[in-house]
């Protein structure tokens, strides 16, 4: 499978519960995005890479969000102190860079469903 | 900033007829991207089709169109012969870059039923 592949795809947690989920991005990409999703509605962006260069955070990442992508592979999104509020499906997507043929089509996994209790 | 608008919460449309949903955006940049996917039940976003703010001729991709008319700020996808498969949430997005690599700004989604 060369597509982006999310892990894991669910995770119930209890509230104040640290939780992390691991990326891998399509191999030749070197950009690669967070985003998050909640019931009923589209996608927000919560983060981008190019290669281990976090370049973009949103108002959304909050101090309890950190992102990482160490060597420019696979990425990790760890939320610390899980609040009710974080349940919500979070996509990692990737890019090859612009100006290939290909560097229009952001590429999404599948997912990852958190759930706090 | 960015916005995308998608008025039609849920559609129906008939086995084989062709459907088009809707998508209005706002952007004062010159340069853009706009992209539909389609996120079926199991939750993937997969991408359809994109067209590009320069873009002279309306993008298709086998039975996906991008009906992009700039000056009214509409990027239309049109589904022909519609199949049970095509059942999904339907969602437009778009990109402050004529390359993407960056951000996506996504609506809300529209929920598309195809009736055998």
């Amino acid at each position: 499978d060369t597509g982006v592949s999310q892990d894991p795809r669910h995770k119930i947690t209890k509230r104040g519960q640290n939780v992390t989920f691991r990326c891998d991005p399509i191999s030749e990409h070197n950009r690669l995005y967070w985003y998050r999703q909640t019931l009923g509605q589209g996608p927000e962006f919560l983060t981008y890479f190019q290669n281990e260069a976090q370049l973009e955070k949103s108002r959304l990442l909050s101090d309890r969000f950190s992102a990482e992508r160490p060597k420019g592979s696979f990425s990790t999104l760890e939320i610390q102190r899980t609040e009710q509020g974080d349940s919500a499906m979070y996509l990692c997507a990737s890019s090859s860079p612009s100006g290939q043929d290909s560097g229009n089509t952001i590429y999404f996994g599948e997912g990852s469903w958190l759930t706090v209790v | 900033a960015q916005k995308i608008t998608q008025t039609q919460p849920g559609m129906f449309v008939q086995e084989k007829e062709a459907v088009t949903l809707d998508c209005t955006y706002d952007t004062s940049d010159p340069s853009y991207g706009l992209f539909w996917y389609k996120q079926p039940s199991s939750g993937e976003m997969i991408f359809l089709i994109y067209q590009g703010s320069y873009d002279q001729q309306n993008a298709t991709e086998g039975r996906y169109s991008l009906n992009f008319q700039k000056a009214r700020k509409s990027a239309n996808l049109v589904i022909s012969a519609s199949q049970l498969g095509d059942s999904a949430m339907y969602f437009c997005a778009m990109s402050p870059k004529y390359n993407a690599g960056n951000m996506l700004t996504f609506g809300g989604g529209t929920r598309l039923m195809v009736k055998p």
